[in-house]
C-alpha cells in the first residue's frame, strides 16, 4: 500500500537554528499538507501546497516557516529559526484532491525537539 | 476562523460499553472526515461523510453527519481494548478550500 514518508523521525536542536523536516508524498497525490501536533493536543493545520505554491496557510505560519517541492517528490518544511514552542510532532500529509476531497495519507510525523 | 470543537475531551469506558464523541463546527461544512489516532501514532482516516444527515456503518462504529451539516458523531458499540486512541473529525468548509481543519479530539481508554 503507497504511504507517506518522513524524515528525519526525531530531530533534536537547539533554539535559534534552522530545521529541515523532509516529506515525501504518495506520488499520484496532488494536495500536500503540513500539520503539527504538540503533545496531548489537536492536530493544527500549517499550510496546504498545490501546484507547486502554497494555497493557505494558518497564523502559525508566519515568517519563519517555508515549504518547497524542489523536485517533484519530495516536499519539505524549513523552519528558519527555531524557538522553545516550535517543539512538536510535525506530521506531512497528502491527498488526490477532486470536488470531494478525500482521504488524507498521513505519515508516521518528525517529531522536533527545540532546546 | 473556522473552529471545531469536540466533547468530550476524554472517556474511559469499561470494555463492552458504548462510546460516543461529538464534533460541532462553526461553520457549516462541504464534508466533514473521521480520523483515528493511536497513542504514539499517527492520524488514519476512517471515513468521510458528504450529505446532510447521512449515516454510515463500519462494523461496530456508526458515523452520522447533521442535518445543517456543521456537527457529526461516532458511536462505537460495545467498544474493545483495539478501540483505545484519539478520534478526531476533520471538516471542510465550504468556500472551496481544500484545508482540513481537525477537532479537539475525543481520547478514549478501554478498561478490560
Amino acid at each position: 500500500e503507497p504511504e507517506v514518508t518522513q524524515t528525519p523521525s526525531h530531530q533534536v536542536t537547539q533554539m535559534g537554528q534552522e530545521v529541515i523536516l523532509r516529506c515525501v508524498p504518495i506520488s499520484n497525490h496532488l494536495y500536500f499538507y503540513w500539520y503539527r501536533q504538540i503533545l496531548g493536543q489537536k492536530v493544527e493545520f500549517l499550510v496546504s501546497f498545490y501546484n507547486n505554491e502554497i494555497s493557505e496557510k494558518s497564523e502559525i505560519f508566519d515568517d519563519q516557516f517555508s515549504v518547497e517541492r524542489p523536485d517533484g517528490s519530495n516536499f519539505t518544511l524549513k523552519i528558519r529559526s527555531t524557538k522553545l514552542e516550535d517543539s512538536a510532532m510535525y506530521f506531512c500529509a497528502s491527498h488526490y484532491g477532486g470536488a470531494l476531497g478525500g482521504e488524507l495519507f498521513f505519515g508516521e510525523g518528525s517529531r522536533l525537539t527545540v532546546l | 476562523g473556522q473552529q471545531v470543537m469536540q466533547i468530550p475531551q476524554y472517556q474511559h469506558v469499561q470494555e463492552g460499553e458504548d462510546f460516543t464523541t461529538y464534533c460541532n463546527s462553526s461553520t457549516t461544512l462541504s464534508n466533514i472526515q473521521w480520523y483515528k489516532q493511536r497513542p504514539g501514532g499517527h492520524p488514519v482516516f476512517l471515513i468521510q461523510l458528504v450529505k446532510s444527515g447521512e449515516v454510515k456503518k463500519q462494523k461496530r462504529l456508526t458515523f452520522q453527519f447533521g442535518e445543517a451539516k456543521k456537527n457529526s458523531s461516532l458511536h462505537i458499540t460495545a467498544t474493545q481494548t483495539t478501540d483505545v486512541g484519539t478520534y478526531f473529525c476533520a471538516g471542510r468548509d465550504t468556500s472551496g478550500t481544500y484545508k482540513y481543519i481537525f477537532g479537539t479530539g475525543t481520547r478514549l481508554k478501554v478498561l478490560a
